[in-house]
């Protein structure tokens, strides 16, 4: 079936640091790829998304490309800030279900 | 647009009774709408998946009698979890997409925080 590996956190950085979580996915046919963050104690907000190779989801200054010949969807971000700490979670949807990776724990320091 | 609300937010129940969470679209009709669970730290764990009109679609090892999942209309879906015991404590999170083409993006809801005494 589908999955999802995503990087184990926690990570942790410093202020303006360049983050990068890597998402690698297995999946039968073109899937679309997707993002979320979720903040404490709240639910999933789609962070962004890509829908076919090549692809590059943006938002916020977060960043990633759909690579078909890697199989992956590496989430990256060039200066984070305090306000970013959050889990993130790679996930994948096709034929109308959706697969979600681990997530990963991402903590920004001042 | 494509919000979705959860009620309530937190419940806490004593062990043996039962506990209803709804699940709504405020601003578009949801095809489909997904229940998962969520232990800490942990990821989403996919409970079922419920169309609107037509009995859900329980993942392995979920029990049916258990969950109960009601999805009366496009914008409602509802979760009971009947005879509720301390191992059913967790975060339940419910999601819709729309439409029934394009990406499947599903839409978060915000939680309902269970816990069982």
């Amino acid at each position: 079936g589908d999955s999802v590996t995503q990087m184990e956190g926690p990570v942790t950085l410093s202020e303006e640091a360049f983050l990068t979580i890597n998402c690698t996915y297995t999946a039968t046919g073109y899937p679309s790829l997707f993002w979320y963050v979720q903040y404490p104690g709240e639910g999933l907000q789609l962070l962004l998304k890509a829908t076919k190779a090549d692809d590059k989801g943006s938002n916020k200054g977060f960043e990633a490309t759909y690579r078909k010949e890697t199989t992956s969807f590496h989430l990256e971000k060039g200066s984070v800030q305090v306000s970013d700490s959050a889990v993130y979670f790679c996930a994948l949807s096709s034929a109308g279900k959706s697969t979600f990776g681990d997530g990963t724990t991402l903590t920004v320091k001042p | 647009g494509a919000v979705v609300s959860q009620h309530p937010s937190w419940v806490i129940c004593k062990s043996g009774t039962s506990v209803k969470i709804e699940c709504r679209s405020l601003d578009f009709q949801a095809t489909t709408m997904f229940w998962y669970r969520q232990f800490p730290k942990q990821s989403l764990m996919l409970m079922a998946t419920s169309n609107e009109g037509s009995k859900a679609t329980y993942e392995q090892g979920v029990e049916k009698d258990k969950f109960l999942i009601n999805h009366a209309s496009l914008t409602l879906s509802t979760l009971t979890v009947t005879s509720a015991h301390p191992e059913d404590s967790s975060f339940y999170i419910c999601s819709a997409t729309r439409g029934k083409q394009g990406p499947a993006e599903q839409y978060f809801g915000p939680g309902t925080r269970l816990t069982v005494t």
